[in-house]
């Protein structure tokens, strides 16, 4: 039983194009997150949200876009993708945003953009 | 703004060897430190974290790190590595309340030999 999973693993596609990428926790969790890992293993935060309610914007473009259907779905909508946008992208989730509760993670999701 | 050092991107150790991986961190405020491990390929999974209390901090696969706050470091240790240990290592923190993202630093990769 996986307990944060994403979809596709691996996502090739052109510049300007948009996609999507899907996460899903089973895990109960209030608050779910999208990591950026670039090309240097650089992990930075993208977006958190602790009941379907959006709680940090890390100056993203707006390009990226979170969608949270229900509790335990986080997507993330990238529009008009540039080559700046490859990177692994991670979902995570915790039972709350307190840092006395651990972060998931999911398995990853590489994004080339060409 | 808070961020992590990690002080080496690269530590080469021979199996059964001990290891210390650096991790510094700026904050003038009260933390919550954590270590993260990358397996190739994986997401991340938590190896420990400190919170409060005691400051010699023991997690999984018999790693330990001390909280050091006048040295303000968080540094990671194994008195006797394996060739499973391989592996990308992330210092992180939040800082200024017990609520937040994660900032990470830039990881450290492990490689362990026989």
């Amino acid at each position: 039983d996986t307990a944060v999973s994403q979809t596709p693993k691996y996502l090739v596609t052109q510049m300007g194009n948009d996609k999507s990428i899907k996460c899903e926790q089973n895990l109960g969790h209030d608050t779910m997150y999208w990591y950026k890992q670039d090309s240097k293993k650089f992990l930075k935060i993208m977006f958190s949200y602790n009941n379907k309610e959006l709680i940090i914007n890390e100056t993203v473009p707006n390009r990226f876009s979170p969608k949270s259907p229900d509790k335990a779905h986080l997507n993330l909508h990238i529009n008009s993708l540039e080559l700046g946008d490859s990177a692994v992208y991670f979902c995570a989730s915790s039972q709350s945003l307190s840092a006395y509760n651990e972060q998931f993670f999911g398995p990853g999701t590489r994004l080339t953009v060409l | 703004a808070q961020s992590v050092t990690q002080l080496d991107s690269q530590v080469p150790v021979f199996e059964e060897a001990p290891v210390e991986l650096r991790c510094n961190y700026s904050s003038s405020v009260s933390v919550y430190l954590f270590w993260y491990v990358q397996y190739p390929n994986q997401g991340l999974q938590l190896l420990l974290k400190y919170l409060s209390g005691s400051t010699l901090v023991k997690g999984i696969n018999g790693f330990e790190a001390e909280f050091n706050k006048s040295q303000t470091s968080f540094h990671l240790r194994k008195p006797s590595v394996h060739i499973s240990d391989t592996a990308e290592y992330f210092c992180a923190v939040i800082s200024g309340g017990s609520q937040g993202n994660l900032i990470f630093g830039k990881g450290t990769k492990l490689s362990v030999k026989p």
